[in-house]
């Protein structure tokens, strides 16, 4: 079974729509990471979770809204997206905040028209 | 200034032979650890290999080593007999013990040719 789960892997929106993004680990991790990845540039890390309290915010505009309900779940609540959200979003898990390896699950592709 | 550099944005290899893929980082933290990832076209992001600052020897994961050298802050992967299954892009990471935030490099496109 895949460590890293997320659903959907590929999602196209307008830009009133409003969706989600899940993902579940099943590595028994207390740390769980929303990262973005646009084309030609690094990772950008997004949210961070510990043991289900955000620890740290990026910066992120409010149209992306984290959740994360148990230490296994994770979603990303999008609304009102512009063209340039357009990315792979890339979920990952860790035993402990910075000091685990991240495993990252497949990520959803994303396109915002 | 870059904390992660990774010179090759793109590299041909011949099918059986082994490929180094460059990577340089910069930190004035005396305890951090360095991290090899390899995203295929399907997006996953898979952990293949890591090296902690104190760590006494290169780091081994069957095929893939670490060349660590740290008074030139370098983390080389090697990849020995590449398949052609290794055609991926390959990001070199670092999270310094200051910062739990990975930093990650460009990345560098590997293509396994027949």
């Amino acid at each position: 079974e895949t460590g890293v789960t997320q659903t959907p892997r590929h999602l196209v929106m307008g830009m009133t729509n409003k969706k989600s993004l899940k993902c579940e680990q099943h590595l028994g991790h207390n740390a769980m990471y929303w990262y973005k990845q646009s084309a030609k540039k690094p990772l950008e890390l997004m949210f961070v979770y510990s043991l289900e309290e955000r620890v740290e915010n990026n910066s992120v505009p409010s149209r992306f809204s984290p959740e994360c309900p148990n230490s296994s779940h994770l979603f990303l609540h999008l609304h009102t997206l512009q063209p340039e959200d357009s990315a792979l979003y890339l979920c990952a898990s860790s035993h402990l905040t910075g000091e685990e390896t991240q495993y990252f699950g497949p990520g959803t592709r994303l396109l915002v028209l | 200034a870059q904390k992660i550099t990774q010179t090759q944005p793109g590299m041909f290899v011949q099918e059986k032979e082994a490929v180094t893929l460059d990577c340089t980082y910069d930190t004035s933290d005396p305890s951090y650890g360095l991290f090899w990832y390899k995203q295929p076209s399907s997006g996953e992001m898979i952990f293949l290999i890591y090296q902690g600052s104190y760590d006494q020897q290169n780091a081994t994961e069957g095929r893939y080593s670490l060349n660590f050298q740290k008074a030139r802050k370098s983390a080389n992967l090697v990849i020995s007999a590449s398949q052609l299954g290794d055609s991926a892009m390959y990001f070199c990471a670092m999270r310094e013990d200051s910062n739990y935030q990975l930093i990650w490099g460009a990345g560098t496109k590997l293509i396994i040719k027949p």
